[in-house]
Protein backbone atom coordinates (compact mmCIF):
# COMPACT_ATOMS: atom_id res chain seq x y z
CA UNK A 1 0.00 0.00 0.00
CA UNK A 2 0.80 3.50 -0.23
CA UNK A 3 0.71 6.19 1.53
CA UNK A 4 0.31 10.66 1.00
CA UNK A 5 2.32 12.55 3.51
CA UNK A 6 1.18 16.28 4.25
CA UNK A 7 3.53 18.60 5.89
CA UNK A 8 3.50 20.29 8.21
CA UNK A 9 0.79 19.14 9.96
CA UNK A 10 0.31 22.93 11.36
CA UNK A 11 1.10 25.44 9.35
CA UNK A 12 0.82 29.12 11.78
CA UNK A 13 1.83 32.20 9.71
CA UNK A 14 1.12 35.97 9.84
CA UNK A 15 -1.99 37.43 8.02
CA UNK A 16 -0.42 38.71 4.54
CA UNK A 17 2.57 36.33 5.02
CA UNK A 18 3.06 33.80 1.72
CA UNK A 19 2.90 30.42 3.15
CA UNK A 20 3.37 26.62 1.60
CA UNK A 21 1.92 23.25 2.28
CA UNK A 22 3.48 20.31 0.88
CA UNK A 23 2.22 16.58 -0.31
CA UNK A 24 4.39 13.29 -0.94
CA UNK A 25 2.55 10.13 -1.92
CA UNK A 26 4.21 7.22 -3.32
CA UNK A 27 1.27 5.51 -5.29
CA UNK A 28 2.61 6.29 -8.24
CA UNK A 29 -0.57 8.70 -9.20
CA UNK A 30 -0.91 10.62 -12.03
CA UNK A 31 -3.74 12.73 -10.51
CA UNK A 32 -3.53 14.91 -7.10
CA UNK A 33 -5.91 17.45 -5.27
CA UNK A 34 -5.84 20.17 -2.84
CA UNK A 35 -8.98 20.40 -0.91
CA UNK A 36 -9.93 23.16 1.60
CA UNK A 37 -12.51 22.15 4.14
CA UNK A 38 -13.22 24.64 6.93
CA UNK A 39 -14.74 23.88 10.36
CA UNK A 40 -18.07 21.57 10.14
CA UNK A 41 -18.14 22.40 6.49
CA UNK A 42 -17.22 20.23 3.58
CA UNK A 43 -14.54 20.04 0.91
CA UNK A 44 -14.10 22.43 -1.95
CA UNK A 45 -11.60 21.65 -4.64
CA UNK A 46 -8.97 24.21 -4.76
CA UNK A 47 -6.34 22.89 -7.79
CA UNK A 48 -5.50 19.51 -9.36
CA UNK A 49 -2.91 18.36 -11.36
CA UNK A 50 -3.31 15.47 -13.71
CA UNK A 51 0.76 14.90 -14.44
CA UNK A 52 3.62 16.42 -14.09
CA UNK A 53 3.72 20.09 -14.38
CA UNK A 54 -0.28 20.27 -14.93
CA UNK A 55 -2.04 22.65 -13.02
CA UNK A 56 -5.91 22.72 -13.62
CA UNK A 57 -8.15 25.23 -11.13
CA UNK A 58 -11.32 24.24 -8.69
CA UNK A 59 -13.82 26.62 -7.24
CA UNK A 60 -11.87 28.40 -5.00
CA UNK A 61 -8.47 28.28 -6.46
CA UNK A 62 -8.48 32.50 -6.03
CA UNK A 63 -5.57 33.29 -3.34
CA UNK A 64 -3.87 30.19 -3.97
CA UNK A 65 -0.97 28.70 -6.50
CA UNK A 66 -0.04 25.55 -6.96
CA UNK A 67 3.22 23.84 -7.68
CA UNK A 68 3.14 20.32 -9.56
CA UNK A 69 7.21 19.77 -10.36
CA UNK A 70 7.18 15.75 -9.44
CA UNK A 71 4.69 13.07 -9.92
CA UNK A 72 4.97 12.40 -6.56
CA UNK A 73 4.66 16.25 -5.23
CA UNK A 74 1.79 18.53 -4.99
CA UNK A 75 2.51 21.48 -3.03
CA UNK A 76 0.17 24.51 -2.43
CA UNK A 77 0.99 28.62 -1.61
CA UNK A 78 -0.99 30.82 0.01
CA UNK A 79 -0.02 33.81 -1.27
CA UNK A 80 -1.45 36.10 1.16
CA UNK A 81 -2.84 34.21 4.35
CA UNK A 82 -5.84 35.91 5.93
CA UNK A 83 -7.56 35.05 8.98
CA UNK A 84 -10.94 33.98 7.44
CA UNK A 85 -9.00 31.22 5.41
CA UNK A 86 -7.70 29.33 8.43
CA UNK A 87 -8.74 25.73 7.87
CA UNK A 88 -7.75 22.38 6.97
CA UNK A 89 -5.80 21.67 3.97
CA UNK A 90 -6.21 17.94 2.30
CA UNK A 91 -4.30 16.60 -0.49
CA UNK A 92 -5.56 13.32 -1.96
CA UNK A 93 -4.30 11.50 -5.68
CA UNK A 94 -5.98 8.50 -7.29
CA UNK A 95 -4.59 6.92 -10.44
CA UNK A 96 -6.02 8.52 -12.89
CA UNK A 97 -9.56 9.86 -13.69
CA UNK A 98 -12.49 9.66 -10.88
CA UNK A 99 -15.09 8.92 -13.82
CA UNK A 100 -13.82 5.54 -14.23
CA UNK A 101 -14.69 4.56 -10.76
CA UNK A 102 -10.98 5.30 -9.09
CA UNK A 103 -10.49 6.20 -5.62
CA UNK A 104 -9.31 9.16 -4.31
CA UNK A 105 -6.50 8.61 -1.40
CA UNK A 106 -6.15 11.53 1.15
CA UNK A 107 -3.58 12.32 3.62
CA UNK A 108 -4.56 13.40 7.05
CA UNK A 109 -4.57 16.92 6.55
CA UNK A 110 -2.88 20.60 7.32
CA UNK A 111 -4.34 22.82 9.50
CA UNK A 112 -3.71 26.70 8.70
CA UNK A 113 -3.36 29.17 11.51
CA UNK A 114 -3.59 32.67 10.93
CA UNK A 115 -2.05 35.26 13.74
CA UNK B 1 -24.31 28.30 -2.86
CA UNK B 2 -21.36 25.65 -4.04
CA UNK B 3 -20.91 22.56 -2.40
CA UNK B 4 -18.60 22.38 0.59
CA UNK B 5 -20.15 25.78 1.81
CA UNK B 6 -23.29 24.69 3.95
CA UNK B 7 -22.91 23.27 7.31
CA UNK B 8 -23.04 19.60 8.01
CA UNK B 9 -26.23 18.17 7.99
CA UNK B 10 -26.38 16.33 11.59
CA UNK B 11 -27.63 12.74 12.76
CA UNK B 12 -27.35 11.33 16.36
CA UNK B 13 -28.63 7.51 16.68
CA UNK B 14 -28.26 5.06 19.05
CA UNK B 15 -26.19 2.00 18.40
CA UNK B 16 -27.70 -0.64 16.74
CA UNK B 17 -30.11 1.41 14.85
CA UNK B 18 -30.02 1.74 10.69
CA UNK B 19 -29.51 5.18 9.35
CA UNK B 20 -29.79 6.83 5.57
CA UNK B 21 -28.24 9.83 4.53
CA UNK B 22 -28.76 11.12 1.10
CA UNK B 23 -26.95 13.13 -1.45
CA UNK B 24 -28.35 15.13 -4.48
CA UNK B 25 -25.56 16.08 -7.24
CA UNK B 26 -26.11 18.83 -9.59
CA UNK B 27 -24.24 17.63 -13.17
CA UNK B 28 -23.99 14.47 -14.66
CA UNK B 29 -21.99 11.90 -13.62
CA UNK B 30 -20.68 8.38 -14.04
CA UNK B 31 -19.62 7.27 -10.92
CA UNK B 32 -20.91 8.40 -7.16
CA UNK B 33 -18.51 7.53 -4.55
CA UNK B 34 -19.32 7.39 -0.40
CA UNK B 35 -16.33 8.72 1.46
CA UNK B 36 -16.57 8.52 5.77
CA UNK B 37 -13.66 11.28 7.61
CA UNK B 38 -13.34 10.78 11.21
CA UNK B 39 -11.99 12.84 13.28
CA UNK B 40 -8.45 14.49 13.03
CA UNK B 41 -8.51 12.12 9.76
CA UNK B 42 -8.55 12.53 5.81
CA UNK B 43 -11.65 11.13 4.11
CA UNK B 44 -11.41 6.93 3.14
CA UNK B 45 -13.79 5.85 0.07
CA UNK B 46 -16.38 3.09 1.39
CA UNK B 47 -18.34 2.28 -1.96
CA UNK B 48 -18.38 3.12 -5.53
CA UNK B 49 -21.82 3.08 -7.39
CA UNK B 50 -21.81 3.31 -11.11
CA UNK B 51 -24.18 5.58 -13.11
CA UNK B 52 -25.36 2.11 -15.10
CA UNK B 53 -26.26 0.56 -11.01
CA UNK B 54 -29.37 0.93 -8.91
CA UNK B 55 -27.73 -0.36 -6.00
CA UNK B 56 -24.61 -1.55 -4.20
CA UNK B 57 -23.59 -3.26 -1.42
CA UNK B 58 -20.63 -3.79 0.77
CA UNK B 59 -21.01 -5.88 4.27
CA UNK B 60 -23.29 -3.29 6.07
CA UNK B 61 -23.61 -1.12 3.44
CA UNK B 62 -26.26 -0.07 0.48
CA UNK B 63 -25.54 2.66 -1.96
CA UNK B 64 -28.41 3.65 -4.11
CA UNK B 65 -28.06 5.69 -7.36
CA UNK B 66 -31.13 7.49 -9.03
CA UNK B 67 -29.36 8.95 -11.80
CA UNK B 68 -32.88 10.81 -13.06
CA UNK B 69 -33.04 12.99 -9.59
CA UNK B 70 -29.36 13.15 -9.44
CA UNK B 71 -29.30 11.63 -6.21
CA UNK B 72 -27.71 9.07 -3.89
CA UNK B 73 -28.06 7.39 -0.57
CA UNK B 74 -25.95 5.30 1.80
CA UNK B 75 -27.50 3.24 4.47
CA UNK B 76 -25.90 1.46 7.18
CA UNK B 77 -27.90 -1.50 9.18
CA UNK B 78 -26.70 -1.88 12.63
CA UNK B 79 -24.68 1.14 13.08
CA UNK B 80 -22.19 0.49 15.61
CA UNK B 81 -20.25 3.21 17.86
CA UNK B 82 -17.41 3.39 15.43
CA UNK B 83 -19.42 4.85 13.01
CA UNK B 84 -19.41 7.71 13.81
CA UNK B 85 -17.61 10.22 11.42
CA UNK B 86 -18.63 12.85 8.55
CA UNK B 87 -19.92 11.18 5.44
CA UNK B 88 -19.82 12.71 1.81
CA UNK B 89 -20.93 11.96 -1.64
CA UNK B 90 -18.27 12.64 -4.41
CA UNK B 91 -19.03 13.13 -7.86
CA UNK B 92 -17.04 13.90 -10.99
CA UNK B 93 -18.01 16.81 -13.23
CA UNK B 94 -18.92 15.65 -16.68
CA UNK B 95 -16.42 12.23 -16.13
CA UNK B 96 -13.78 14.18 -15.68
CA UNK B 97 -11.44 14.59 -12.95
CA UNK B 98 -12.81 17.52 -11.34
CA UNK B 99 -14.29 16.34 -8.33
CA UNK B 100 -16.97 17.48 -5.88
CA UNK B 101 -17.59 16.51 -2.83
CA UNK B 102 -21.14 17.00 -1.03
CA UNK B 103 -22.09 18.45 2.24
CA UNK B 104 -21.79 15.89 4.32
CA UNK B 105 -23.69 14.28 7.20
CA UNK B 106 -22.31 14.22 10.78
CA UNK B 107 -23.48 11.09 12.35
CA UNK B 108 -22.93 10.53 16.11
CA UNK B 109 -23.72 6.67 16.68
CA UNK B 110 -24.36 6.67 21.02
CA UNK B 111 -23.20 2.85 22.53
Amino acid sequence: GGIITQTPKFLIGQEGQKLTLKCQQNFNHDTMYWYRQDSGKGLRLIYYSITENDLQKGDLSEGYDASREKKSSFSLTVTSAQKNEMAVFLCASSIDSFGAGNTLYFGEGSRLIVV
Amino acid sequence: SQWGEENLQALSIQEGEDVTMNCSYKTYTTVVQWYRQKSGKGPAQLILIRSNEREKRSGRLRATLDTSSQSSSLSITGTLATDTAVYFCATAQNSNNRIFFGDGTQLVVKP
